[in-house]
């Protein structure tokens, strides 16, 4: 069974200071991406990466960064993080059949 | 543009009920349509998916949905609903580009009442 992990769960910080969320999964897929979810406006889609050190920008991919050096990681970093980036993130993973799986989100608030 | 609409942001039913989630879309060419829910503090996960064939699609957890091309939509429905079904459901479709990227609606709340 696919199996997306996100860390950390919960983060608290403050603007400017630089943050990275990893994302991990164990069956090697190809595409993963991240999403923002946001109250009535629902997920929207931040990067992506269809494979190792090929990425691109989503929907709303501002004040964000990645990276994919190998095929089960793909991090997330704000160099600069502002108020407007507190949101709930997960990562996806494309598995087959077009579903995706997610990761169990990550919680960032940002002061 | 692609997009999904869920009209409802919340949608009461008592247990034991049928229950109706909607969802219109709007996309070129035949959508890939998907159901997703979300329990508090936990991760989207999927329930089921409309690519091709038949247009009444069975799930997870009893769910189903029908496709209904005339009218855009993708219903989700459920001929009993259970107080446990109390979650976030997300209706999504898949781009044309960047294939893979899926554009959601903005969510339902469901709460089912004992």
């Amino acid at each position: 069974e696919a199996q997306v992990t996100q860390n950390p769960r919960y983060l608290i910080t403050v603007t400017g200071k630089k943050l990275t969320v990893t994302c991990s999964q164990n069956m090697n897929h190809e595409y993963m991406s991240w999403y923002r979810q946001d109250p009535g406006l629902g997920l929207r889609q931040i990067y992506y990466s269809m494979n190792v050190e090929v990425t691109d920008k989503g929907d709303v991919p501002e004040g964000y960064k990645v990276s994919r050096k190998e095929k089960r990681n793909f991090p997330l970093i704000l160099e600069s993080p502002s108020p407007n980036q507190t949101s709930l993130y997960f990562c996806a993973i494309q598995g087959g059949l077009y579903e995706q799986y997610f990761g169990p989100g990550t919680r960032l608030t940002v002061t | 543009a692609q997009s999904v609409a869920q009209p409802e942001d919340q949608v009461n039913v008592a247990e034991g009920n049928p229950l109706t989630v909607k969802c219109t879309y709007s996309v070129s060419g035949n959508p890939y349509l998907f159901w997703y829910v979300q329990y508090p503090n936990r991760g989207l996960q999927f329930l089921l998916k409309y690519i091709t064939g038949d247009n009444l699609v069975k799930g997870s957890y009893g769910f189903e949905a029908e496709f209904n091309k005339s009218q855009t939509s993708f219903h989700l429905k459920k001929p009993s609903a259970l107080v446990s079904d109390s979650a976030l459901y997300f209706c999504a479709v898949r781009a044309l580009y960047n294939t893979d990227k899926l554009i959601f609606g903005t969510g339902t709340r469901l709460q089912v009442f004992p």
